[in-house]
């Protein structure tokens, strides 16, 4: 079972619509989460930062954690075409500097007109 | 806004040949990182670095992999012969010692490594 999995999609939304995304973890050491968004051949960049159970919710960005299932998602309200991009969970098992973050797949969304 | 500076933005090698990829973290970060990518897979961890030490490697950080802090603002990682599969993108990253988010990794745009 890999570590982290996340569907590949695409994902193809109208403009406007809600993006939900999601990943799931086997590691039960994980407590620390993250969404990145992944523009073709750049670097990540980090959207939200989670550790614990519960909603986060940041302009139009919501991610909410379950950690008794494993569970992590992200949701995007009123999505434009300038979200069209790869959407990248991570996740470490400690908060402090230094813990390696291990990543999903991604998930590739487009947010058409 | 600060950034995580990479360069080469693309780096072409023939396979065997040594090949240096640059970074500059942000200024104030202590903690620094190699991650890479290959093409359609996940972005993997190799290594991290802080006061001059590796901290942790990953199974795919061989011999073959070095980094080095050779000054006060750039980090570097050295692939001594380059193989064919160690052409993927390659992404540095860093992140502050203290602060309430210790562990927020900031990414670099990356450099494609290809080795023909």
């Amino acid at each position: 079972q890999k570590e982290v999995e996340q569907d590949p999609g695409p994902l193809s939304v109208p403009e406007g619509a809600i993006v939900s995304l999601n990943c799931t973890y086997s590691n039960s050491a994980f407590q620390y989460f993250m969404w990145y968004r992944q523009y073709s051949r750049k670097g990540p960049e980090l959207l939200m930062y989670t550790y614990s159970s519960g909603n986060k919710e940041d302009g139009r960005f919501t991610a909410q954690v379950d950690k008794s299932s494993k569970y992590i998602s992200l949701f995007i309200r009123d999505s434009q075409p300038s979200d069209s991009a790869t959407y990248l969970c991570a996740m470490s098992v400690g908060e402090a500097a230094g813990n390696k973050l291990t990543f999903g797949g991604g998930t590739r969304v487009l947010v058409k007109p | 806004e600060p950034e995580v500076t990479q360069t080469p933005s693309h780096q072409v090698t023939q396979m065997g040949q040594e090949v240096i990829l640059r970074c500059v973290p942000i200024s104030n970060h202590l903690y620094f990182y190699w991650y890479r990518q290959i093409l359609g897979q996940k972005v993997e961890f190799l290594v991290s670095f802080y006061n001059n030490e590796i901290s942790e490697k990953s199974e795919i950080f061989d011999d073959q992999f070095s980094v080095e802090r050779p000054d006060g603002s750039n980090f570097t990682l050295k692939i001594r012969s380059t193989k064919l599969e160690d052409s993927a993108m390659y992404f540095c990253a860093s992140s502050e010692w203290t602060g309430t988010a210790k562990n927020i990794q900031y990414f670099g745009a990356g450099t494609r490594l290809s080795v023909l």
